[in-house]
Order: structure tokens, then C-alpha cells, then sequence
């Protein structure tokens, strides 16, 4: 596609519920990168995809969380078992490599209730 | 580990005017890349413009300019002839050049608020 698309756009949960966020990144783009964004804050690193290869999952803030991209391309962002301090903005954001700076979708906000 | 520091939570400009934001950061790597990005009440992130460290000139987007003083870690971005379309929350970032694995990772300041007044 033309740009990073990620749904849905807003998601209300319900604290100890699971949710999966979707991320269809450009097509033909290698890295795929999640963050997290924290109301007025930058960004934080959650998870690194080279195609298929979770190369890094540091930022990941806790075991209830678990991402994957099993052919290369699409990504989902699992949260189990949600709290309220879950309540964030998710970006992804794909890249063909380099240092050329991605390309990020709208995010989804996730609010827990 | 980096670290990026962006002073300034909010800031406001009158129309057509110039305004500029702060960034300072913190790595003990020689080469790497920052970067501006905007975003705004759609909360899609968008690239402003983009700085490699190995390469004095400063870069240059248009209206968009950067001052990169690079043995003080800073990378201040100037914005000349501020549009009411440039309100948005602005974030500076980092990232290691070498290629492969999360070198690619960027690391985010805090961001700054800027209004532009009609």
C-alpha cells in the first residue's frame, strides 16, 4: 500500500481483556518497528522485525505483551490480560533499511477501562 | 545508551514568523543520524528533515533548516515563515548509522508543543 496502515484506530478495553492491534506496513519493506507513546511523551521502542525475525523484543515492558509478523509483512501487537498503565498511543512504522528514516502509520490509542 | 533531551515542553510563534526549537542529545557513538519529526492531532509521525553526523552542512527542507553543532550534541531545527499548518507537537530523535539489526531503532526526545498565531 501507500503508507503504513494500522488498525483500529481507537480501541476501549476492558481491564484483564486482550487486545491485538494490526500494522500493514508498505509493501516490500524489511524493518518493522512498534512503539509506544505515553500521553505528552516521545515515543518508547517496544519491538524490531527484520521480515519474519524478531530481532529485538527489549522494550517490550512486560511478558503480557507479544508481537509478530509470521510471513514478513503483516504485524500484530498482542496485549494480554490489559491494565490501565497499558493506556497508550501505538505507532508502527516500516522501512525498506538504512538510515533513511521510516515511514510511521496513524497509531492506535488504546484506552483501558 | 542515548539519550535525547528537547528543553522547551511548548513554544509559539506568530504567523510568517521564525521559530526555533532545541535538541540536545547524549551518545558515545561517532556516527549516526538525527532526525526532526511533526505530528500532529492525526498522530501520524512525519519526517522534517534528516541529519547525518558524518556530514558538516546542516540540512536544509524548504523553510525547514537545522543547526547541527555536533561537539555539543545539539540539533536545534529553525523554522523560517511559520505557516498555522506548522502546529504540531515536534520531536527530536536518534539513530546509530551501522547497518543491521535495532541499530536502526530511534530514540526519542520528549517533544515540544509549538502553536503558530495568526
Amino acid at each position: 500500500g501507500a503508507g503504513v496502515s494500522q488498525s483500529p484506530r481507537y480501541k476501549v478495553a476492558k481491564r484483564g481483556q486482550d487486545v491485538a492491534l494490526r500494522c500493514d506496513p508498505i509493501s516490500g519493506h524489511v524493518s518493522l518497528f512498534w512503539y509506544q507513546q505515553a500521553l505528552g511523551q516521545g515515543p518508547e521502542f517496544l519491538t524490531y522485525f527484520q521480515n519474519e525475525a524478531q530481532l529485538d523484543k527489549s522494550g517490550l515492558p512486560s511478558d503480557r505483551f507479544f508481537a509478530e509478523r509470521p510471513e514478513g509483512s503483516v504485524s500484530t501487537l498482542k496485549i494480554q490480560r490489559t491494565q490501565q498503565e497499558d493506556s497508550a498511543v501505538y505507532l508502527c512504522a516500516s522501512s525498506s533499511g538504512g538510515g533513511e528514516g521510516y515511514t510511521f502509520g496513524s497509531g492506535t490509542r488504546l484506552t483501558v477501562v | 545508551a542515548q539519550t535525547v533531551t528537547q528543553s522547551q515542553p511548548e513554544m509559539s510563534v506568530q504567523e510568517a514568523e521564525t521559530v526555533t526549537l532545541s535538541c540536545t542529545y547524549d551518545t558515545s557513538e561517532n556516527n549516526y543520524y538525527l532526525f526532526w519529526y511533526k505530528q500532529p492531532p492525526s498522530r501520524q509521525m512525519i519526517l522534517v528533515i534528516r541529519q547525518e553526523a558524518y556530514k558538516q552542512q546542516n540540512a536544509t527542507e524548504n523553510r525547514f533548516s537545522v543547526n547541527f553543532q555536533k561537539a555539543a550534541k545539539s540539533f536545534s531545527l529553525k523554522i523560517s515563515d511559520s505557516q498555522l499548518g506548522d502546529t504540531a507537537m515536534y520531536f527530536c530523535a536518534f539513530m546509530n548509522r551501522y547497518s543491521g539489526g535495532s541499530n536502526y531503532k530511534l530514540t526519542f526526545g520528549k517533544g515540544t508543543l509549538l502553536t503558530v498565531n495568526p
